[in-house]
């Protein structure tokens, strides 16, 4: 069975710019969720949809939106890109809201300069 | 608001010992607490949970141990061997209500000296 899977690996863009990453769940999970790892903020949470809505949302600006498709894959957009919004961007993907356990990819990169 | 602390931040240990990485916990709705180990380059990933009704579990060389009136859980590894190196993060969730909202520990650097 394939595990989550996070695109692209890496990215550099500029401030400014907005970026667009992608994650495809485990199959047959339908709750995909987001979050961002900084040295200096650790893991926090940013959002979780679940059938094609958003269920949570951490405290991140309006600048950061995310949406799920109907086969469950999840998009996260990011708009104007300051500095700080490099990290590492994970994706993680539950059989359902109750069960609990998630299961993470291997993240993209997004560095911005 | 909801909050995970973990400690120790870092911690060394020598082939064959035994390391403990505790948590506590802020928010008394939680019920299902995962731990994660993260390799450099990777993404974390689930080596064991515990849920609000269990108060120990085993698997191999890990153990979780939960006290729900201190707020407290732990994770133990034994007999350590050099590929146990990594950073593991525990984390908390009130996993019915809150869906994917996981509150995670700042994280414990575990190296294991051969």
């Amino acid at each position: 069975k394939a595990g989550v899977t996070q695109t692209p690996r890496y990215l550099i863009k500029t401030r400014g710019q907005q970026v667009t990453l992608s994650c495809s769940p485990i199959s047959g999970h339908r709750s995909v969720s987001w979050y961002q790892q900084t040295p200096g903020q650790g893991l926090q949470f940013l959002f979780e949809y679940f059938s094609e809505t958003q269920r949570n949302k951490g405290n991140f600006p309006g600048r950061f939106s995310g949406r799920q498709f109907s086969n469950s894959r999840s998009e996260m957009n990011v708009s104007t890109l300051e500095l700080g919004d490099s990290a590492l961007y994970l994706c993680a993907s539950s059989l359902n809201r109750a069960k609990g356990e998630a299961f993470f990819g291997q993240g993209t990169r997004l560095t911005v300069v | 608001g909801e909050n995970v602390e973990q400690h120790p931040s870092t911690l060394s240990v020598q082939e064959g010992d035994s390391a403990v990485i505790k948590c506590t916990y802020s928010d008394s709705a939680s019920n299902y607490f995962p731990w994660y180990k993260q390799e450099l380059g990777k993404g974390p990933q689930l080596i064991i949970d515990i849920r609000s009704n269990v108060g120990e579990k085993k698997d191999q060389r890990i153990a979780v141990t939960l006290n729900k009136t201190a707020k407290h859980f732990s994770l133990h590894i034994t007999e350590t061997q050099p590929e146990d190196s990594a950073v593991y993060f525990c984390a908390a969730i009130r996993s019915v209500n809150q869906g994917g909202k996981l509150i995670f520990g700042q994280g414990t650097e575990l190296s294991v000296k051969p």
